[in-house]
């Protein structure tokens, strides 16, 4: 497609249940990111892909939280045992092979809103 | 602690008018800086970078300043038109793949 594509667009499951979103970034863009972002918060950061690896995952905020990648592609962000506060939109981003001195110019999916109740 | 902040979360101005957004870091020496726009229920939409080395930048009723002494962008948009309410978000670079973003400014253009 010609950008990246989030799905579902919106998510709403009970506290507890695990959950998946899934990120289908531009093609031949090496790098994948996922956000996070809470009402009237800024972006924040969750994990790093370059290729199917994932040398930086700083952010994301408990062990509850896991991402993969697959064929250099498509990735998955999974959440086990919701809770309340995990309630947020999940961004995801792809941009070409990052250059030092480069612009790192992200584009972003639409997004998926996470409803935990 | 590394910090971004960008000025009141609200905006109002006047059709026509030029508003002017800010976006203060500490503890960054970021070699650039990028302005995103983002609309209800979409993603960040890249509008434009600026090198440290770089005191102005435009693009079309765009302008963007950075002052690495004053550790500080100013983003203006001028001639305003309602089409432009959003909110815009300031980013820095951390690294050569990591960006930081700042809560963003929501405009909201009168007509």
């Amino acid at each position: 497609g010609a950008g990246v594509s989030q799905s579902p667009s919106n998510k709403v499951t009970e506290k507890g249940k695990d959950v998946e979103l899934r990120c289908d970034p531009i093609s031949g863009h090496t790098a994948l990111y996922w956000y996070r972002q809470s009402l009237g918060q800024g972006l924040e950061f969750l994990i790093y892909f370059q290729g199917n690896s994932a040398p930086d995952k700083s952010g994301l905020p408990s062990d509850r939280f896991s991402a993969e990648r697959t064929g250099g592609s498509v990735s998955t962000l999974t959440i086990q045992r919701t809770q309340q506060e995990d309630s947020a939109v999940y961004l995801c981003a792809s941009s070409p092979a990052p250059t030092s001195g480069g612009t790192n110019e992200q584009f972003f999916g639409p997004g998926t809103r996470l409803t935990v109740l | 602690s590394q910090k971004i902040e960008q000025n009141s979360e609200a905006l109002n101005i006047q059709e026509g008018k030029t508003a002017t957004l800010t976006c203060n870091y500490t503890n960054y020496s970021p070699a650039y800086l990028q302005w995103y726009r983002q609309d209800p229920g979409r993603g960040p939409v890249f509008l434009l970078l600026i090198r440290e080395n770089e005191k102005e930048k435009r693009k079309e009723r765009l302008k963007v300043t950075f002052d690495t002494t004053l550790k500080q962008s100013l983003f203006h948009i001028t001639a305003s038109q309602p089409a432009d309410s959003a909110t815009y978000l300031c980013a820095l670079d951390i690294d050569d793949y990591k960006l930081s973003f700042g809560a963003g400014t929501t405009v909201t253009v009168r007509a």
